[in-house]
């Protein structure tokens, strides 16, 4: 199973440069914010997460960065691969634990 | 590998027929939750199980329901299938589905087609 049909926005990069996904979230409630990425013929993975009193996250490669203010939360890729293309996910977690997704964005790498 | 089990990997079926969906969670984990993810609106929140119980209800029609059984497998019955049903049906495990922090653990799906 994949989403490539989905009709989503699309970011193409060089391979080598630095990929910037952006997600705007709906609930100044939410809490916890989590990037999934999905490639084609599986299920969304865990990238990085982080909680709504820190407003920056790094991991391997990988930054997250929230806004509050805005309700704007983003996923900075350096050095983006082929490996990376995929299609990226924000996710939201409100209340009772029900995470919300949001519409996704597909990374195109260009070698 | 999440860890998460999902069968069938396909399943083609046709209107107003019944399926039943199978996930097993990832190992120790209490809580079971079902996506749908169809083409024109992404990843939708169907229904979360935590120790055999159901703890969270998402936008589930009524022809579908779900259960999770003692060794915490779960199963989502879809009946009086629709071809608007035709969708990736994923589910996700965590280890207490209550934590403000945990994370979710997707398997693979199950693409279901109905024509």
């Amino acid at each position: 199973g994949e989403s490539v049909g989905l009709h989503l926005p699309t970011l193409s990069v060089q391979e080598g440069d630095n990929s910037i996904i952006n997600c705007a979230y709906s609930n100044s409630a939410s809490d916890y914010f989590i990037w999934y990425k999905q490639e084609s013929g599986k299920g969304p993975q865990f990238i990085i997460d982080i909680r709504s009193n820190m407003d920056k996250r790094q991991g391997q490669r990988v930054t997250v960065l929230l806004n509050k203010t805005v309700k704007h939360l983003s996923l900075q890729i350096a050095a983006t691969q082929p490996g990376d293309s995929a299609v990226y996910f924000c996710a939201e977690k409100r209340a009772g634990n029900m995470l919300t997704f949001g519409g996704g964005t597909r990374l195109m790498v260009k070698p | 590998d999440s860890g998460v089990t999902q069968t069938p990997k396909h399943l083609i079926t046709a209107t107003g027929q019944r399926v039943t969906l199978r996930c097993s969670p990832r190992s120790g984990d209490l809580s079971v939750y079902w996506y749908q993810q169809s083409l024109d609106q992404g990843l939708q929140f169907l229904i979360q199980y935590y120790n055999g119980e159901e703890r969270a209800k998402g936008n589930i029609l009524e022809r579908f329901s779900a259960q999770q059984f003692p060794d915490l497998h779960s199963e989502l019955n879809l009946s009086s299938l629709e071809l608007g049903d035709s969708a990736l049906y994923f589910c996700a495990s965590s280890p207490r589905g209550s934590g403000t922090n945990e994370k979710l653990f997707f398997g693979s799906g199950t693409q279901l087609s109905v024509l």
